[in-house]
């Protein structure tokens, strides 16, 4: 069974601070990596990652993908109190649906 | 808007009454997700379409679920005699192509009392 895990669960810091958020996957036939941020609704889209394309970079945000190590990692400079929210990471691997596989979420805080 | 929308974004309903979400994917996406978020968890798949076809079933579906997509155009999502358990937010999702990334609805948020 497919598996991805995210770790801290959860991570309070400061304004300015930087963070990085992991995850960590098992499972068949590796397509991509994603990652969403979700705040009160809907999951809105970051990243994909894959084979070809193991890192990416917007603004203050960049990811990862070590495909040896089967982790990823969203790093985040400079934090604000609007990047508060609970970020998922997923991961689509092989089948016809191509369906995401999600960890449970890192929660966010960010204080002024 | 030309995003993803679900109706209705709430829904209170007592157990065992059956109730139906609807999903408008982006307009020229022909791939269709169903998945279940419940509190504290990541959403879990439920369900796909390509186009009209309904391609693969979780087991979460029990037989008391059902989707459609009859034209390939929005979806519903029916789930009969309600128990309390299915209280969750039901998300829809959609892309375009399999190698580009699924754009989420708000959801929408069943309870069940």
């Amino acid at each position: 069974e497919d598996k991805v895990v995210q770790s801290p669960l959860s991570l309070v810091v400061h304004e300015g601070d930087t963070v990085t958020l992991n995850c960590s996957y098992e499972v068949t036939n590796f397509r991509s990596l994603l990652w969403y941020k979700q705040e009160k609704k809907a999951p809105t889209f970051l990243f994909m990652l894959t084979s070809s394309g193991i890192e990416k970079k917007s603004g203050r945000l960049s990811s990862i993908l070590d495909k040896k190590e089967l982790s990823s990692i969203l790093n985040i400079t400079a934090t604000q109190t609007g990047d508060s929210a609970i970020y998922l990471c997923a991961v689509e691997a092989g089948g016809s649906a191509r369906q995401l596989t999600f960890g449970s979420g890192t929660q966010l805080t960010v204080l002024p | 808007d030309t995003g993803v929308s679900q109706d209705p974004r709430h829904k209170i309903t007592k157990r065992g009454q059956n109730v139906t979400f609807r999903c408008d994917p982006i307009s020229e996406h022909n791939r269709l997700y169903w998945y279940r978020q419940t509190l504290g968890q990541g959403p879990e798949f439920l369900t796909y379409f390509q186009n009209e076809a309904q391609l693969e079933k979780s087991r979460l579906l029990s037989d008391r679920f059902s989707a459609e997509r009859p034209k390939g155009s929005f979806s519903t999502l029916e789930i009969q005699r309600t128990e309390q358990g299915d209280s969750a937010m039901y998300l829809c999702a959609s892309s375009f192509r399999r190698d580009t990334e699924a754009f989420f609805g708000q959801g929408t948020r069943l309870t069940v009392v």
